[in-house]
């Protein structure tokens, strides 16, 4: 069972449309969650950071911690054709080096 | 900035075949570290560093050596390509998570590497 889990999708949705994305993970020492964003044949980047369970929000995008379940998501609000990409979940126990990465979940938002 | 750059982006090798792959970094971090990405598996770390002259194993290292002799360089060694390593490379650096940091990773554009 991998440490990490994420359902790869593809996920299509329509413009305008509220996606939610999640995660779920075994490993109880994680403390440290992100997603990352990566474009067609780029490298991932930082989109989202939490450290404690809750929530946190960012223009359109939320991310929701829930340590007791082990379950994180990610929701973006109004999609955007701009926000079709592979979303990424990591974490981590404290190295910052030392990041263990869902599989990604493949987006695309239509006109 | 440039930020994190790989060389090459793309190369195709046979089977035995050894060959470097190279890894800088003009932040000034000290966490960098490699990882491979295929498909239905996501992103897996091979090795990481800590800071200059420090360097320890990921989940994936088999196959696979590093050094880290100045902190803007991570080079990283296949000693003898086989076609399970056929993937896209990232070299990924870091400030780290002391100071309230968030970890961040920053990651090169990759490396896609083809073993026949």
């Amino acid at each position: 069972q991998k440490e990490v889990e994420q359902d790869p999708g593809p996920l299509s949705v329509p413009e305008g449309a509220i996606v939610s994305l999640n995660c779920t993970y075994s490993n109880s020492a994680f403390q440290y969650f992100m997603w990352y964003r990566q474009y067609s044949r780029k490298g991932p980047e930082l989109l989202m950071y939490t450290y404690s369970s809750g929530n946190k929000e960012d223009g359109r995008f939320t991310a929701q911690v829930d340590k007791s379940s082990k379950y994180i998501s990610l929701f973006i609000r109004d999609s955007q054709p701009s926000d079709s990409a592979t979303y990424l979940c990591a974490m981590c126990t404290g190295t910052a080096s030392k990041l263990t990465f869902g599989t990604g979940t493949r987006l695309q938002v239509t006109l | 900035n440039a930020g994190v750059t790989q060389t090459p982006k793309f190369q195709v090798l046979k089977t035995g075949q050894s060959m470097t792959l190279q890894c800088a970094q003009d932040m000034n971090h000290e966490y960098m570290s490699w990882y491979r990405q295929d498909p239905g598996m996501g992103l897996r770390l091979i090795h990481y560093s800590v800071g200059a002259g420090i360097t320890d194993q990921g989940e994936v290292p088999n196959g696979y050596n590093v050094s880290r002799s100045t902190t803007e360089d991570f080079p990283l060694r296949l000693l003898s390509a086989a076609p399970s390593q056929t993937s896209v490379y990232f070299c990924a650096s870091s400030l780290g998570l002391a100071g309230g940091r968030t970890g961040e990773l920053f990651f090169g554009e990759g490396s896609r590497l083809t073993v026949l």
